[in-house]
């Protein structure tokens, strides 16, 4: 089944506590993006990678780090959470259709982080 | 000014009625649009793509108007399975901008 996985599904830490969320995709997707939502802002693109060793940053990139070392993983880094990044975390891939147009982004279940 | 900006709903329509979500955006190089769905604390799911000529997918209708940077959303005969928030989405180069989404209520 295609489909983009992420873990852990839900997450409670401590102020400074490093910790990673995996993402993987098994649809051969060139394109990789994290998002975090909050209520009444949307979602809003945190990093973005475009192939293997490629990655980007979105609109809201403080605090997080991501590296792209195979096509299937994305994995999301906080080395410092801090209560600010308590949200919804979603990874999300796709295949590109065209050099100036994006196919569909197929989304993981998202991640429920509280940084306490 | 937002990047992406839509009605702010809710919108609560009764079952079969006509509803349309609007959306505007800024950066006029942008070239792809899209429409999502949302349902509570799930993941968002591509409704269709929003193309120059306008698109239809059974009861959705998508139009695009690239002169005045909108784009919409009719849904005909609507259900009680389209409550869900919708969300209009537009690339900025490499990046996807997600405007803040409109959430539809269908009442029995």
């Amino acid at each position: 089944e295609a489909q983009v996985t992420q873990n852990p599904r839900y997450l409670i830490t401590v102020t400074g506590k490093k910790l990673t969320v995996t993402c993987s995709q098994n649809m051969n997707h060139e394109y990789m993006s994290w998002y975090r939502q909050d209520p009444g802002l949307g979602l809003r693109q945190i990093y973005y990678s475009m192939n293997v060793e490629v990655t980007d940053k979105g609109d809201v990139p403080e605090g997080y780090k991501v590296s792209r070392k195979e096509k299937r993983n994305f994995p999301l880094i906080l080395e410092s959470p801090s209560p600010n990044q308590t949200s919804l975390y979603f990874c999300a891939s796709s295949g590109l259709a065209r050099i100036s147009s994006y196919g569909e982004q197929f989304f993981g279940p998202g991640t429920r982080l509280t940084v306490l | 000014r937002k990047e992406v900006e839509q009605d702010p709903g809710p919108f609560n329509v009764p079952e079969g009625a006509t509803v349309a979500f609007n959306c505007t955006y800024s950066n006029s190089a942008s070239q792809s649009f899209f429409w999502y769905r949302q349902d509570c604390r799930k993941e968002p799911k591509l409704l269709m793509s929003v193309y120059s000529s306008g698109n239809e997918d059974g009861r959705f209708t998508a139009q695009l108007n690239r002169a005045s940077q909108y784009i919409s959303l009719l849904i005909r005969d609507s259900k009680l399975s389209d409550s869900a928030t919708y969300l209009c989405v537009v690339n900025k180069g490499q990046n996807f901008v997600f405007g803040p989404g409109t959430r539809l209520s269908v009442l029995p």
